[in-house]
């Protein structure tokens, strides 16, 4: 079984909609972060969260927001979402000093 | 601020060596990385080093860090077609947040 799943893989939405992408992991880790993909961009950073009760932003934060439920789900959520929000997004975990990070398969996310 | 550069696309020839280059500007990083991204996949640690080495090797695998210059290269011996992906060169920062580079596209031709 994967240590960090993702859901759903993929969701097209139109303009307006609320969406919430979930990240769920399995390695114990306290750190979990959410970036997004775009061609010629590498990852981008949104939100990062240290613990539960941790939770800091990113370099891209704005039309964003997320919710750490507990040490194992971290959660993005776009409240009004906008086809520049079209891209790959991608959960990761990380528990180590060395700062290895484990990631998820990935959300193709479309907005139309 | 950080910032890591890589260039977009690299062509080689199974069998033939690969190397990808990094540059990054944040000279207090301690830890830079090289991930591979398969396609419709996520992110696979291939390799790191600790900012106080000049080179790793694992397997095909070397890197080389020039601190002076803040480069790093990944060197790919014997690249073979399962090779063909989006590596991403990455600096470890604050808070294990990671800087990821822009991505370089690997095709092996036959």
């Amino acid at each position: 079984d994967a240590d960090v799943t993702q859901t759903p893989r993929n969701r097209i939405t139109k303009t307006g909609k609320r969406i919430m992408l979930e990240c769920s992991q399995t390695k114990g880790h306290d750190r979990m972060y959410w970036y997004r993909q775009d061609p010629g961009l590498g990852l981008q950073l949104i939100y990062y969260s240290f613990d539960v009760k941790d939770i800091n932003k990113g370099e891209i934060s704005d039309g964003y927001s997320v919710s750490r439920q507990a040490q194992a789900k971290f959660s993005l959520s776009l409240e009004s979402a906008i086809p520049n929000q079209t891209a790959l997004y991608f959960c990761a975990t990380s528990g180590t000093r060395d700062g290895e990070q484990f990631f998820g398969p990935g959300t193709r996310l479309t907005v139309l | 601020g950080e910032d890591v550069e890589q260039s977009l696309f690299l062509s080689v020839r199974e069998g033939d060596s690969s190397v990808i280059n990094c540059t990054y500007t944040d000279s207090s990083s301690t830890y830079l990385y090289w991930y591979k991204q398969e396609p419709g996949a996520g992110l696979q640690l291939l390799t790191y080093i600790f900012s106080n080495m000049d080179m790793k090797q694992d397997q095909r695998l070397t890197v080389l860090l020039n601190k002076k210059d803040k480069h790093l290269s990944l060197r790919i011996a014997d690249t073979q077609t399962g090779d063909s992906a989006i590596y991403f060169c990455a600096e470890k920062g604050g808070g294990n947040k990671l800087t990821f580079g822009t991505g370089t596209q690997l095709k092996v031709e036959l």
